[in-house]
């Protein structure tokens, strides 16, 4: 079975600074990982995905992600937050075997001016 | 292409009713999964159709079901909606219906029960 903790429901960031989204997994196979973002009031939108290969992730935006086997990690960073950054983002895991993802609670992201 | 598509976008019910969302995926692919998401609960599946089978499905009652079309399009239905079924839901579609690839959001349906 797959699982995913977010630690930090909430992060606020000065624009500027560092952003890093922490997300931890649990999976008995090899884990497919994503992270997304969400806008108010719209869907999800694809910010990287991890499936196989290279364990730095480039996304859009700016952000990438590493994937940590031996810390069952795959957080989210980008080195200079901008305003627009302000948003919910989501880590979610997938076993690849069949289509059912498993997303964490979600982390929402303040930007302070 | 066309992102996915879902109708209505916003809707309001009272208990008791029932109610139909439908999503439109993205020309070509074959699964569509559904989730809800409140506030206290964050993202929850329902339930997955891959090829007009459902495949998987979450941890609802009977009183959430689905369908889908041999054009892939998908319809979710809530009979006997009670206010807790308030949320907004998001269609998710992807090409092969392996977990691998990602799934192509749809901007949701805000279903407001009172």
């Amino acid at each position: 079975a797959q699982s995913v903790t977010q630690l930090g429901s909430h992060v606020s960031v000065s624009e500027g600074a560092l952003v890093l989204l922490r997300c931890n997994y649990s999976s008995s196979v090899p884990p497919y990982l994503f992270w997304y973002v969400q806008y108010p009031n719209q869907g999800l939108q694809l910010l990287l995905k991890y499936t196989t290969g290279a364990t730095l992730v480039k996304g859009i935006n700016g952000f990438e992600a590493e994937f940590k086997k031996s810390e069952t990690s795959f957080h989210l960073t980008k080195p200079s937050a901008h305003m627009s950054d302000a948003a919910e983002y989501f880590c979610a895991v997938s076993d690849g075997r069949d289509n059912q993802f498993y997303f964490g609670t979600g982390t929402s992201l303040t930007v302070i001016p | 292409k066309a992102g996915v598509t879902q109708t209505p976008r916003y809707l309001i019910k009272t208990r008791g009713q029932q109610v139909t969302l439908s999503c439109s995926p993205i020309s070509g692919h074959r699964s569509v999964s559904w989730y809800q998401q409140t506030p206290g609960q964050g993202l929850q599946f329902l339930f997955e159709y891959f090829s007009e089978t459902q495949r998987n499905k979450g941890n609802f009652p009977g009183r959430f079901s689905g369908r889908q079309f041999s054009n892939s399009r998908s319809e979710m239905n809530v009979s006997t909606l009670e206010l807790g079924d308030s949320a907004l839901y998001l269609c998710a579609s992807s090409s092969t219906g392996m977990g691998r690839h990602e799934q192509y959001f749809g901007p949701g349906t805000r279903l407001t029960v009172t």
